[in-house]
């Protein structure tokens, strides 16, 4: 139990879509990274979020935003699915000044048709 | 920048026998390694992780990794596997700076065969 929760745990979009993931995070975790994981393939970090404030992007469209929130919760957007972006979507977080303990949620399935 | 490559993508290996996934990184500046494990359908679960100090490193299930600095490796070791530890397993870094900024191999998938 890593007290990283991620929702929802698979869904299914059509291309050209919109889809917001979102991960709930243990309290006092104020920086959250998100990964994409393609089938077969390591994950691809996407960006990371530290006390509401982007913090770092990884080689993603702008299509890819996010959001952190106050009660350490987070939200992945994607605008405009591609059939590309089908993967699981992974957050990770840890509370910055308690270096290297980071927590993996079980991810979030997203199937793009 | 950072980049972690695991050679081999599959290793088959027969339930007790020892063995070692290997993983190399390059980066210009100080890093941390780990190696995680992803079960079917789930997510990442650390398996263990080098920062500093001693370099062998021991984590769960009994598994075991050595921080190589000349070689630049970290490759994970386990002296008997079990049908159990089939699975994939990434080797991953971080900087010090950011460690919660991960760069994955393509991993490596363990599958031991009774």
């Amino acid at each position: 139990e890593t007290g990283v929760t991620q929702s929802p745990t698979h869904l299914i979009k059509t291309r050209g879509q919109q889809v917001t993931l979102r991960c709930s995070s243990q309290s006092g975790h104020n920086t959250v990274s998100w990964y994409q994981q393609a089938l077969g393939q390591g994950p691809q970090f996407i960006f990371q979020y530290y006390r509401e404030e982007e913090n770092g992007r990884g080689n993603f469209p702008p299509r890819f935003s996010g959001l952190q929130f106050p009660n350490y919760s987070s939200e992945l957007n994607v605008n405009a699915l591609e059939l590309d972006d089908s993967a699981l979507y992974l957050c990770a977080s840890s509370p910055r000044d308690r270096g290297n303990t980071i927590y993996f949620g079980e991810g979030s399935w997203l199937t793009v048709v | 920048a950072q980049s972690v490559t695991q050679l081999d993508s599959q290793v088959p290996v027969f339930e007790e026998a020892p063995v070692e996934l290997r993983c190399n990184y390059s980066s210009s500046v100080s890093v941390y390694l780990f190696w995680y494990v992803q079960y079917p359908n789930q997510g990442l679960q650390l398996l263990l992780k080098y920062l500093s100090g001693s370099t062998l490193v021991k984590g769960i299930n009994g598994f075991e990794a050595e921080f190589n600095k000349s070689q630049t490796s970290f490759h994970l070791r386990k002296p008997s596997v079990h049908i159990s530890d089939t699975a994939e397993y990434f080797c991953a870094v971080s900087k010090a700076d950011n460690f919660n900024k991960f760069y994955f191999g393509s991993g490596t998938k363990l599958n031991v065969k009774p």
